[in-house]
Protein backbone atom coordinates (compact mmCIF):
# COMPACT_ATOMS: atom_id res chain seq x y z
CA UNK A 1 0.00 0.00 0.00
CA UNK A 2 1.06 3.62 0.05
CA UNK A 3 3.76 4.72 2.36
CA UNK A 4 3.93 8.44 4.10
CA UNK A 5 6.68 9.55 5.75
CA UNK A 6 6.88 12.68 7.89
CA UNK A 7 9.70 14.85 8.78
CA UNK A 8 11.22 16.06 10.95
CA UNK A 9 9.55 14.23 13.16
CA UNK A 10 9.97 16.48 16.81
CA UNK A 11 10.82 20.75 15.81
CA UNK A 12 11.27 23.21 18.56
CA UNK A 13 11.32 26.79 17.68
CA UNK A 14 11.12 29.83 19.51
CA UNK A 15 7.85 31.88 19.16
CA UNK A 16 7.67 34.23 15.86
CA UNK A 17 9.94 31.69 14.02
CA UNK A 18 9.04 30.50 10.73
CA UNK A 19 8.82 26.23 9.79
CA UNK A 20 8.69 23.71 6.73
CA UNK A 21 6.88 20.69 7.33
CA UNK A 22 7.43 17.80 4.25
CA UNK A 23 5.31 14.61 3.83
CA UNK A 24 6.03 12.43 0.96
CA UNK A 25 4.16 9.46 -0.23
CA UNK A 26 4.99 7.17 -2.26
CA UNK A 27 2.10 7.00 -5.24
CA UNK A 28 -0.50 8.98 -6.70
CA UNK A 29 -3.18 10.46 -4.28
CA UNK A 30 -6.95 12.22 -5.54
CA UNK A 31 -6.67 13.58 -1.47
CA UNK A 32 -3.95 14.42 0.44
CA UNK A 33 -4.84 16.35 3.90
CA UNK A 34 -2.84 18.50 6.83
CA UNK A 35 -4.11 17.92 9.75
CA UNK A 36 -3.31 19.89 13.54
CA UNK A 37 -3.52 17.93 16.56
CA UNK A 38 -4.30 19.60 19.78
CA UNK A 39 -3.50 18.97 23.48
CA UNK A 40 -6.66 17.84 23.77
CA UNK A 41 -5.77 15.33 21.34
CA UNK A 42 -8.73 16.71 18.69
CA UNK A 43 -7.77 16.94 14.88
CA UNK A 44 -8.21 20.20 13.01
CA UNK A 45 -8.46 20.24 9.35
CA UNK A 46 -6.12 22.82 7.90
CA UNK A 47 -5.71 22.21 4.72
CA UNK A 48 -7.24 19.37 1.93
CA UNK A 49 -4.59 19.94 -1.44
CA UNK A 50 -4.54 16.64 -3.46
CA UNK A 51 -2.34 19.29 -5.29
CA UNK A 52 -1.23 23.18 -5.80
CA UNK A 53 -1.00 26.33 -3.35
CA UNK A 54 -3.37 27.14 -0.60
CA UNK A 55 -2.82 29.94 1.91
CA UNK A 56 -5.32 30.39 5.50
CA UNK A 57 -3.85 33.10 7.59
CA UNK A 58 0.13 32.33 8.77
CA UNK A 59 -0.31 28.80 7.08
CA UNK A 60 0.35 27.81 4.00
CA UNK A 61 0.85 23.97 1.93
CA UNK A 62 1.84 23.23 -1.26
CA UNK A 63 1.71 19.85 -3.24
CA UNK A 64 3.76 18.80 -5.84
CA UNK A 65 1.67 15.73 -6.82
CA UNK A 66 4.10 14.71 -9.65
CA UNK A 67 7.00 14.77 -7.27
CA UNK A 68 4.83 13.25 -4.47
CA UNK A 69 5.26 15.80 -1.63
CA UNK A 70 3.78 18.29 0.03
CA UNK A 71 4.79 21.07 2.43
CA UNK A 72 3.39 23.11 5.07
CA UNK A 73 4.44 26.26 5.89
CA UNK A 74 4.22 28.10 9.39
CA UNK A 75 4.87 31.84 9.46
CA UNK A 76 5.76 33.65 12.88
CA UNK A 77 4.71 30.22 15.14
CA UNK A 78 2.96 31.12 18.22
CA UNK A 79 2.40 29.26 21.52
CA UNK A 80 -1.04 27.71 20.53
CA UNK A 81 0.54 26.18 17.08
CA UNK A 82 2.28 23.47 19.20
CA UNK A 83 0.44 19.98 18.57
CA UNK A 84 1.03 17.33 16.33
CA UNK A 85 0.39 18.29 12.80
CA UNK A 86 -0.38 14.97 10.37
CA UNK A 87 -0.26 14.63 6.75
CA UNK A 88 -2.64 11.69 5.09
CA UNK A 89 -3.09 10.96 2.18
CA UNK A 90 -5.37 8.61 -0.26
CA UNK A 91 -3.90 6.80 -2.76
CA UNK A 92 -5.61 6.95 -6.55
CA UNK A 93 -5.48 2.74 -6.29
CA UNK A 94 -7.01 2.20 -3.10
CA UNK A 95 -10.66 1.69 -4.79
CA UNK A 96 -13.68 3.11 -3.75
CA UNK A 97 -13.26 3.48 -0.02
CA UNK A 98 -10.70 6.78 -0.34
CA UNK A 99 -9.60 6.01 3.03
CA UNK A 100 -6.48 8.49 4.79
CA UNK A 101 -3.33 6.98 5.24
CA UNK A 102 -1.66 9.10 8.07
CA UNK A 103 1.69 9.72 8.63
CA UNK A 104 3.35 9.21 12.02
CA UNK A 105 2.97 12.81 12.40
CA UNK A 106 5.82 15.93 13.29
CA UNK A 107 5.61 16.90 17.18
CA UNK A 108 5.96 20.85 17.04
CA UNK A 109 6.89 22.78 20.41
CA UNK A 110 7.01 26.51 20.57
CA UNK A 111 8.57 27.68 22.58
CA UNK A 112 7.94 31.65 24.22
CA UNK B 1 -23.62 24.03 9.45
CA UNK B 2 -22.51 21.51 12.48
CA UNK B 3 -19.64 19.89 11.91
CA UNK B 4 -18.95 15.51 12.87
CA UNK B 5 -20.04 15.32 16.03
CA UNK B 6 -18.37 12.58 18.53
CA UNK B 7 -20.00 10.82 21.82
CA UNK B 8 -18.54 10.47 24.30
CA UNK B 9 -15.85 12.84 24.66
CA UNK B 10 -13.90 10.94 27.31
CA UNK B 11 -14.88 7.33 28.69
CA UNK B 12 -13.12 5.34 31.16
CA UNK B 13 -14.11 1.95 31.36
CA UNK B 14 -12.56 -1.62 32.76
CA UNK B 15 -11.18 -4.53 30.73
CA UNK B 16 -13.75 -6.88 29.68
CA UNK B 17 -16.29 -4.29 29.98
CA UNK B 18 -18.25 -2.92 26.78
CA UNK B 19 -18.60 0.67 25.33
CA UNK B 20 -20.45 2.15 22.77
CA UNK B 21 -19.03 5.11 20.66
CA UNK B 22 -21.16 7.39 18.25
CA UNK B 23 -20.75 9.33 15.74
CA UNK B 24 -23.20 12.03 13.94
CA UNK B 25 -21.83 12.66 10.29
CA UNK B 26 -22.24 16.10 8.71
CA UNK B 27 -25.64 16.09 7.27
CA UNK B 28 -26.05 14.84 3.67
CA UNK B 29 -22.48 13.37 3.63
CA UNK B 30 -23.16 9.76 2.25
CA UNK B 31 -19.48 8.08 3.33
CA UNK B 32 -18.47 7.55 6.99
CA UNK B 33 -14.97 6.67 8.31
CA UNK B 34 -14.03 5.82 11.57
CA UNK B 35 -10.03 5.65 12.94
CA UNK B 36 -8.18 5.45 15.90
CA UNK B 37 -4.96 6.53 17.30
CA UNK B 38 -3.60 3.97 19.88
CA UNK B 39 -0.53 4.10 22.36
CA UNK B 40 0.63 7.44 20.52
CA UNK B 41 1.30 5.76 17.12
CA UNK B 42 -0.05 6.57 13.98
CA UNK B 43 -3.84 7.07 13.18
CA UNK B 44 -5.11 4.22 11.19
CA UNK B 45 -8.66 3.20 9.35
CA UNK B 46 -10.79 1.14 11.04
CA UNK B 47 -14.02 0.98 8.62
CA UNK B 48 -15.81 2.64 5.80
CA UNK B 49 -19.55 3.15 5.08
CA UNK B 50 -21.45 4.17 1.70
CA UNK B 51 -25.00 5.00 3.55
CA UNK B 52 -26.25 1.83 5.46
CA UNK B 53 -23.19 -0.38 3.92
CA UNK B 54 -19.83 -0.75 5.23
CA UNK B 55 -17.86 -0.47 1.96
CA UNK B 56 -14.48 -1.67 3.48
CA UNK B 57 -14.15 -2.62 7.24
CA UNK B 58 -10.39 -4.52 6.37
CA UNK B 59 -8.98 -2.02 9.32
CA UNK B 60 -11.11 -3.85 11.86
CA UNK B 61 -8.48 -5.21 14.57
CA UNK B 62 -10.70 -8.42 15.85
CA UNK B 63 -14.44 -9.47 16.03
CA UNK B 64 -14.40 -7.30 19.65
CA UNK B 65 -15.27 -4.24 17.59
CA UNK B 66 -18.83 -4.12 15.96
CA UNK B 67 -20.11 -1.32 13.65
CA UNK B 68 -23.13 0.11 12.68
CA UNK B 69 -24.76 2.76 10.67
CA UNK B 70 -28.72 2.06 10.61
CA UNK B 71 -30.80 4.35 8.45
CA UNK B 72 -27.44 5.72 6.77
CA UNK B 73 -27.31 8.51 9.36
CA UNK B 74 -25.51 8.35 12.64
CA UNK B 75 -23.23 5.08 13.33
CA UNK B 76 -21.87 3.05 16.63
CA UNK B 77 -19.15 1.84 17.24
CA UNK B 78 -18.94 -1.06 20.19
CA UNK B 79 -15.70 -2.56 21.61
CA UNK B 80 -17.23 -5.76 23.73
CA UNK B 81 -14.74 -6.67 25.43
CA UNK B 82 -12.73 -4.25 26.01
CA UNK B 83 -9.24 -4.48 26.77
CA UNK B 84 -5.94 -2.77 27.47
CA UNK B 85 -4.91 -2.09 24.01
CA UNK B 86 -8.08 -1.17 22.80
CA UNK B 87 -6.96 2.33 24.43
CA UNK B 88 -6.73 5.53 22.16
CA UNK B 89 -8.39 8.14 20.66
CA UNK B 90 -11.10 7.27 18.31
CA UNK B 91 -11.91 9.99 15.43
CA UNK B 92 -15.14 9.49 12.74
CA UNK B 93 -14.80 11.29 9.42
CA UNK B 94 -17.47 12.10 7.17
CA UNK B 95 -17.85 13.17 3.36
CA UNK B 96 -19.27 13.74 0.34
CA UNK B 97 -20.17 11.70 -2.60
CA UNK B 98 -21.28 13.35 -5.56
CA UNK B 99 -19.02 12.99 -8.77
CA UNK B 100 -17.15 16.61 -8.90
CA UNK B 101 -17.19 17.07 -5.57
CA UNK B 102 -13.46 17.11 -3.35
CA UNK B 103 -12.59 14.30 -1.45
CA UNK B 104 -12.26 15.71 1.58
CA UNK B 105 -13.02 14.36 4.74
CA UNK B 106 -14.10 16.22 7.81
CA UNK B 107 -13.15 14.83 11.24
CA UNK B 108 -14.69 14.95 14.46
CA UNK B 109 -13.00 16.08 17.81
CA UNK B 110 -12.75 12.08 18.80
CA UNK B 111 -13.57 10.18 21.68
CA UNK B 112 -10.67 9.28 24.13
CA UNK B 113 -11.45 5.60 25.76
CA UNK B 114 -9.12 4.78 28.35
CA UNK B 115 -9.43 1.06 29.43
CA UNK B 116 -8.28 0.05 33.00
Amino acid sequence: GIQVEQSPPDLILQEGANSTLRCNFSDSVNNLQWFHQNPWGQLINLFYIPSGTKQNGRLSATTVATERYSLLYISSSQTTDSGVYFCAVASVYGGATNKLIFGTGTLLAVQP
Amino acid sequence: EAGVTQFPSHSVIEKGQTVTLRCDPISGHDNLYWYRRVMGKEIKFLLHFVKESKQDESGMPNNRFLAERTGGTYSTLKVQPAELEDSGVYFCASSQDRVGYSYEQYFGPGTRLTVT
